[in-house]
């Protein structure tokens, strides 16, 4: 199972907006609006952020969104707070295996 | 959304055979609505899928962990297993199992807190 492509680091401000992306392929992410997105602080376990491309569960801040264009989904923090330091992931299904992909993860940073 | 908690040895020693349970709380694990899942996490390294089960029994696994993986489930008990064969130092990480949704396995909305599990002599 090949990985998707996400940065390894993005950093911002507190109260600016990042974006991080997160790059499959035509058997993925570009033909599948199943993607979804996970915050994972130190030591804890991962958290769904949003799935299904753009949805956030409930209780997820609105400062979350997602979106896609092509092959490569995106996941943008507006409003960067220290809480939001964390890694995050993708995930999306993929028709060449019955087990969904994770991305490389990315490490927010907020200065 | 259901609470789910790994248990098992913190540590293994090589070529022994890991073993962990999820105790799955708030809900069956008889409903359809779900793949129950394993996920690994090696130190600092990023999220691996382990394989799924469906309540019918269906099991779904990692083709590089397949000829090691179990994957089980016990709806009296409500929970469901993980063994992993042969282990070296590679299969040292975070555990969690999760439950993921039917529809499409990549919406994992609730995940235990995770164990590691340390391949050691």
């Amino acid at each position: 199972q090949s990985a998707l492509t996400q940065p390894a680091s993005v950093s911002g401000s507190p109260g600016q907006s990042i974006t991080i992306s997160c790059t499959g392929t035509s058997s993925d992410v570009g033909n599948y609006n199943y993607v979804s997105w996970y915050q994972q602080h130190p030591g804890k376990a991962p958290k769904l952020m949003i799935y299904e491309v753009t949805n956030r569960p409930s209780g997820v801040s609105n400062r979350f969104s997602g979106s896609k264009s092509g092959n490569t989904a995106s996941l943008t923090i507006s409003g960067l707070q220290a809480e939001d330091e964390a890694d995050y992931y993708c995930s999306s299904y993929t028709s060449s295996s019955t087990l969904s992909l994770f991305g490389t993860g990315t490490k927010v940073t907020v200065l | 959304q259901v609470q789910l908690q790994e248990s098992g040895p913190g540590l293994v020693k090589p070529s022994q055979t890991l073993s962990l349970t999820c105790i799955v709380s708030g809900g069956s694990i008889n409903s359809g609505d779900y793949y129950w899942s394993w996920i690994r996490q090696h130190p600092g390294k990023g999220l691996e899928w382990i394989g799924y089960i469906y309540y019918s029994g269906s099991t779904y696994y990692n083709p590089s962990l397949k000829s090691r993986v179990t994957i089980s489930i016990d709806m009296s008990k409500n929970q469901f297993s993980l063994k992993l064969s042969s282990v070296t130092a590679a299969d040292t990480a975070v555990y969690y199992c999760a439950s993921s949704d039917y529809n499409s396995s990549e919406k994992i909305d609730s995940w235990g807190q995770g164990t590691l599990v340390t391949v050691s002599s």
